[in-house]
């Protein structure tokens, strides 16, 4: 089945305990992205990835870090978490860069930073 | 600077009627648009999309119009069902890396 995969669903943690949600995708897809939604924000983007070993900014990428070292994974990297970053994040994944190619979001990993 | 706007965080239907989900943005350049529907505890999912070129586009109960000299579009519904309760969120391209989401609008399906 094509997905993409988040890990963990829930996570709680301590203010400065460095953490890594996992996210993988089986479609062979070039573009992964992470993205947080917040209420009354909506979703916005944290990094985004054009291809291996390829990253770059999104709108909110203050606190975060991401690696590509395979065209499958893309982790996110809280290297101190605090407490604003509590939230809910969301992986995704699209064949190429570019809307037309819609995006396949994994189901979400709910952070809370205490 | 809020490129794409969903005015309304919330909206109840009566089931059976017409859904009607709207959508503002401010970049001209936006040249692609989606809607994406969510239920809680699951991730976004792409629902139908449209081309700036385009002023309509119809996938079995849903439609999207798009008027590019309001920078305004909106989903229909009809007939509007049960499992249809989620948020939506409308989203737009132009043709760079990113796609900018909205802040969401939570649909409520009255029995």
């Amino acid at each position: 089945e094509a997905q993409v995969t988040q890990n963990p669903r829930y996570l709680i943690t301590v203010t400065g305990k460095k953490l890594t949600v996992t996210c993988s995708q089986n479609m062979n897809h070039e573009y992964m992205s992470w993205y947080r939604q917040d209420p009354g924000l909506g979703l916005r983007q944290i990094y985004y990835s054009m291809n291996v070993e390829v990253t770059d900014k999104g709108d909110v990428p203050e606190g975060y870090k991401v690696s590509r070292k395979e065209k499958r994974n893309f982790p996110l990297i809280l290297e101190s978490p605090s407490p604003n970053q509590t939230s809910l994040y969301f992986c995704a994944s699209s064949l190429w860069a570019g809307a037309n190619y819609g995006y396949t979001f994994g189901s979400g990993t709910r952070l809370t930073v205490v | 600077d809020q490129q794409v706007k969903q005015n309304s965080p919330s909206l109840s239907v009566q089931e059976g009627r017409i859904s009607i989900l709207n959508c503002d943005y401010t970049n001209s350049m936006f040249d692609y648009f989606l809607w994406y529907k969510k239920y809680p505890a699951e991730g976004p999912t792409f629902l139908i999309s449209i081309s700036s070129i385009k002023d309509k586009n119809e996938d079995g109960r849903f439609t999207v119009f798009l008027n590019k000299s309001a920078k305004h579009l909106s989903l229909h519904i009809v007939p509007s069902q049960p499992g249809d309760s989620a948020v939506y969120f409308c989203a737009a391209s132009g043709g760079d890396d990113k796609i900018i989401f909205g802040k969401g609008t939570r649909l409520h399906i009255l029995p």
